[in-house]
């Protein structure tokens, strides 16, 4: 039972061009959205997160929009960087506190 | 301060033997959660400990059990590998309470079961 779902695997964008980054969810529960970044050999960093009582969130470069009716998230970079290459986690609360991933989707920015 | 050591970085064991990873916390961080991340997929939740309590778990068999000392560090214990078991293993600290759940995971154990 995927509750976070990230449904592409791979996106690949020019450098100085903006990359979307999309996440679904099922469980209307969550309250608390996080995506997190992950360089190969390294764990997880914290990049942006958002309040279900927002729709959205800006941070330098990135800005994470969340639609409650069609339960989706997205994140945006722009402009996008080659060092912003690495795979996006998507994340979410649950009731318990625990935080629920979703399968990643790996960004190739090219030069 | 420190960021969240995990140990060892990587491990190579045989289908039926047990396996012993460790984490260190965050200094400031009170609780632990595992997670196994299998290739090509997102981390799994597997439990949770605080005040050396188990603080809700995922779906996993009992042959995964884990352990939290005075200190905040952990271990996961694994019995009975099984070939499915091959997975990176991350391990993130936390201070119960606090805003955006400050997650900070460790470099993660490279598990393989052979």
């Amino acid at each position: 039972d995927q509750q976070v779902k990230q449904n592409s695997p791979s996106l690949s964008v020019q450098e100085g061009r903006i990359s979307i980054l999309n996440c679904d969810y099922t469980n209307s529960m969550f309250d608390y959205f996080l995506w997190y970044k992950k360089y190969p050999a390294e764990g997880p960093t914290f990049l942006i997160s958002i309040s279900s009582i927002k729709d959205k969130n800006e941070d330098g470069r990135f800005t994470v929009f969340l639609n409650k009716s069609a339960k989706h998230l997205s994140l945006h970079i722009v402009p996008s960087q080659p060092g912003d290459s690495a795979v996006y986690f998507c994340a979410a609360i649950n009731q318990g506190g625990k935080l629920i991933f979703g399968q990643g989707t790996e960004l190739s920015v090219k030069p | 301060e420190t960021g969240v050591t995990q140990s060892p970085t990587h491990l190579i064991k045989t289908r039926g033997q047990q396996v012993t990873l460790r984490c260190s916390s965050q200094s400031g961080h009170n609780t632990v959660s595992w997670y196994q991340q299998a290739l090509g997929q997102g981390p799994q939740f597997i439990f949770q400990y605080y005040r050396e309590e188990e603080n809700g778990r995922g779906n996993f068999p009992p042959r995964f059990s884990g352990l939290q000392f005075p200190n905040y560090s952990s271990e996961l214990n694994v019995n009975a590998l099984e070939l499915d078991d091959s997975a990176l293993y991350l391990c993130a600290s936390s201070l119960r309470g606090q805003g955006n759940y400050g997650y900070t995971f460790g470099s993660g154990t490279r598990l393989t079961v052979v």
